[in-house]
């Protein structure tokens, strides 16, 4: 079974670069089978697409991140990274790292989420 | 921009039957797959519906999916309602370009 876990550091600094990685396990980051993507969840809010990325290197950001957005799959590490840079109090969010279909018959498996904070 | 609408919240009695709505802006839901996502409070979401109506191990068949293309719309039905069917639930599309649109989400409560 597909399991996900978000890592990274729980408070960021306005201006600064959000870094968040996402392990993968009882899979491979290489499989076609998923691709990988992050959703946003901002404190008593609904979800918000960030992106995602197929292993190939083909990649999709939500238009109002794109320019501050990069999502990377590191097949070395079994793992995949999202960086956000320039952040502001807006960015304040529970971050879930997610394996989204990218075949048929194949649901989508989520992280159980990582908050991030974006104060000084 | 694709926008899918639900209604904010629903609630219903255990034991009854209840639908959520998710109605898109443009006709992109009639082109793509509508996903549905069970979030319990304090938890990650969790898929329920993929791929307009089919359901993952584990998900009771109290839970189905379907999608009306003529109205362009989709709809998350859940019968026999229990306690724990308790959750927000959101609907997920595609759009054109392959970027995907959230529902706003829906609180049902089972009262």
């Amino acid at each position: 079974q597909l399991q996900l876990e978000e890592s990274g550091p729980g408070l960021v600094k306005p201006s600064e670069t959000l870094s968040l990685t996402c392990s993968v396990s009882g899979g491979s980051v290489s499989s076609y089978t998923y691709y990988w993507g992050w959703v946003r969840q901002p404190p008593g809010k609904g979800l918000e697409w960030i992106g995602g990325m197929y292993y190939s290197g083909t990649a999709y950001y939500n238009p109002s991140l794109k320019s501050r957005l990069s999502i990377a799959v590191d097949t070395s590490k079994n793992h995949f990274s999202l960086k956000l840079t320039s952040v502001t109090a807006a960015d304040t969010a529970l971050y879930y790292c997610l394996a989204a279909a990218g075949v048929l018959d194949v649901f989508d498996i989520w992280g159980q989420g990582t908050m991030v904070t974006v104060s000084s | 921009n694709f926008v899918l609408t639900q209604p904010h919240s629903v609630s219903e009695s255990p034991g009854k039957t209840v639908t959520i709505s998710c109605t898109g802006s443009s006709g992109s839901i009639a082109s793509k797959f509508v996903q549905w996502y069970q979030q319990r409070p304090g938890s990650a979401p969790t898929t329920v519906i993929y791929e307009d109506n089919k359901r993952p191990s584990g998900v009771p068949d109290r839970f189905s999916g379907s999608v009306d293309r003529s109205s362009n719309s989709a709809s998350l039905t859940i019968s026999g309602l229990k306690t724990e069917d308790e959750a927000d639930y959101y609907c997920q599309t595609s759009d054109s370009s392959n970027l995907w649109v959230f529902g706003g989400g829906t609180k049902l409560t089972v009262l």
